[in-house]
């Protein structure tokens, strides 16, 4: 069985400060993919990042970065200078290669970016 | 992008009643979609995957007779609440598969009262 564990429920900072999530996984499978999702208070899902297993290469998108290291099982998430904008729960997530689409999501981290 | 719709946003309806959920996806075909649910302050669970052309699959513990999900064609999904009672209250959310990525619907809440 997979399982997905986002240890923090919630993270509060200050504006411009730099935020990291937490996420590690568990599958014995050897071919998945990782998200992360964005939760705003309106409730609608926003598609951040995908990883796949076979990628371990850690970049940069704007304010976003991801650290995916397989030997610790761990798919980090850091926004850098954080803003008001970017408090949401945000949600790490496992989709199985041969369960395509099937998300096993982790319990989520509340980010409180205050001005 | 790809983008998915649900119809309603937000539905109220008294306890006992039956209470439809479409879920489409407007510039794509989509043979597989998803159900999830989740309550407040929680995270998202997998109800059932929806099939175009062939019967839905639950997840360990969902009750089929209850959640009722129709594929009819490659763009809409149905899931259906039947009997609806105060603790089948929630936010229900649909995906659909696309290429590289899984697209989430706006979701509904429903309150059954």
């Amino acid at each position: 069985a997979q399982k997905v564990t986002q240890a923090q429920t919630e993270i509060s900072v200050v504006e411009k400060e730099d935020v990291t999530l937490d996420c590690v996984y568990e599958t014995r499978d050897t071919t998945y993919y990782l998200f992360w999702y964005k939760q705003p208070p309106s409730g609608e899902l926003v598609f951040l990042i995908r990883r796949n297993s076979f990628d371990e290469q850690n970049e940069i998108s704007g304010r976003y970065s991801w650290n995916f290291q397989k030997s610790t099982s761990s798919f980090n998430f850091t926004i850098t200078a954080s803003q008001v904008v970017d408090s949401a729960v945000y949600f790490c997530a496992l989709s199985l290669t041969d369960s395509w689409g099937k998300l096993q999501f982790g319990a989520g981290t509340q980010v409180v970016v205050t001005p | 992008g790809a983008v998915v719709s649900q119809h309603p946003s937000w539905v109220i309806c008294k306890s006992g009643t039956s209470v439809k959920i479409e879920c489409r996806s407007l510039d794509f075909q989509a043979t597989t979609m998803f159900w999830y649910r989740q309550f407040p302050k929680q995270s998202l669970m997998l109800m059932a995957t929806s099939n175009e052309g062939s019967k839905a699959t639950y997840e360990q513990g969902v009750e089929k007779d209850k959640f009722l999900i129709n594929h009819a064609s490659l763009t809409l999904s149905t899931l259906t609440v039947t009997s609806a009672h105060p603790e089948d209250s929630s936010f229900y959310i649909c995906s659909a598969s696309y290429p590289e990525t899984q697209y989430f619907g706006p979701g509904t809440r429903l309150l059954v009262l």
